[in-house]
């Protein structure tokens, strides 16, 4: 079974310029996350998708930080324009069912984010 | 919203003793607090996990404990290999579906061969 895929793995771009995250969640996991640590510090919740539908976007700290899931499948995050505080590992996952106890989540190997 | 704080933030212990991590959460609501460790270079995965219906659970060498008056939780792992190195993430989540998981800062676990 595939895991969770993220692309790119390492992104470094300057302040102002706009990056792209993608993410490939575990097929047949409708619960998709994202997530960010910043070193040091928790991984911190951004948004949770159910199916295509944002369920829960309360941790997404701008509108600077788009995030899609067109057709529940794949997921993109889109940061623009970026600033140097937006530089961490972010983070997907994905879980079968939560409503049914099923809570584990998946994590993908992350993408660091490096802004200059 | 929940609150996890997490301790120690780094521990280096001898091959072979046994290491404590100790999580203390916010919302009495809470009851499934999972355990994710994270090998340098790879992702987080789960390795233990418990509910509050219960005050400990075992897994080989691990071991979570849970009090729910004092709204604390640790992982104890036994017999330390220098393979337990990583960085180890408590969380807590409320129950009723879609809600969200909180995660503690982590602890960097070094195991001294």
């Amino acid at each position: 079974e595939a895991g969770v895929t993220q692309f790119p793995s390492h992104s470094v771009i300057e302040k102002g310029q706009t990056v792209t995250l993608r993410c490939d969640p575990i097929s047949g996991h409708d619960n998709l996350y994202w997530y960010r640590r910043v070193m040091g510090k928790e991984i911190k919740f951004l948004l949770h998708f159910v199916k295509e539908s944002k369920q829960d976007e309360s941790g997404m700290p701008n509108n600077r930080f788009l995030a899609e899931r067109t057709g529940g499948t794949y997921s993109t995050l889109k940061v623009q324009p970026a600033e140097l505080e937006d530089s961490g590992v972010y983070f997907c996952a994905s879980s079968q069912d939560p409503l049914l106890s099923r809570e584990k989540l998946f994590f993908g190997s992350g993408t660091q984010l490096s802004v200059l | 919203g929940e609150n996890v704080e997490q301790h120690p933030s780094t521990l280096s212990v001898q091959e072979g003793d046994s290491a404590v991590i100790k999580c203390t959460y916010s919302d009495s609501a809470s009851n499934y607090f999972p355990w994710y460790k994270q090998e340098l270079g790879k992702r987080p995965q789960l390795i233990i996990d418990i509910r509050s219906n219960v005050g400990e659970k075992k897994d080989q060498r691990i071991a979570v404990t849970l009090n729910k008056t004092a709204k604390h939780f640790s992982l104890h792992i036994t017999e330390t290999q220098p393979e337990d190195s990583a960085v180890y993430f408590c969380a807590a989540s409320r129950p009723g579906g879609y809600q969200k998981v909180t995660f503690g800062t982590g602890t960097k676990l070094q195991v001294i061969p």
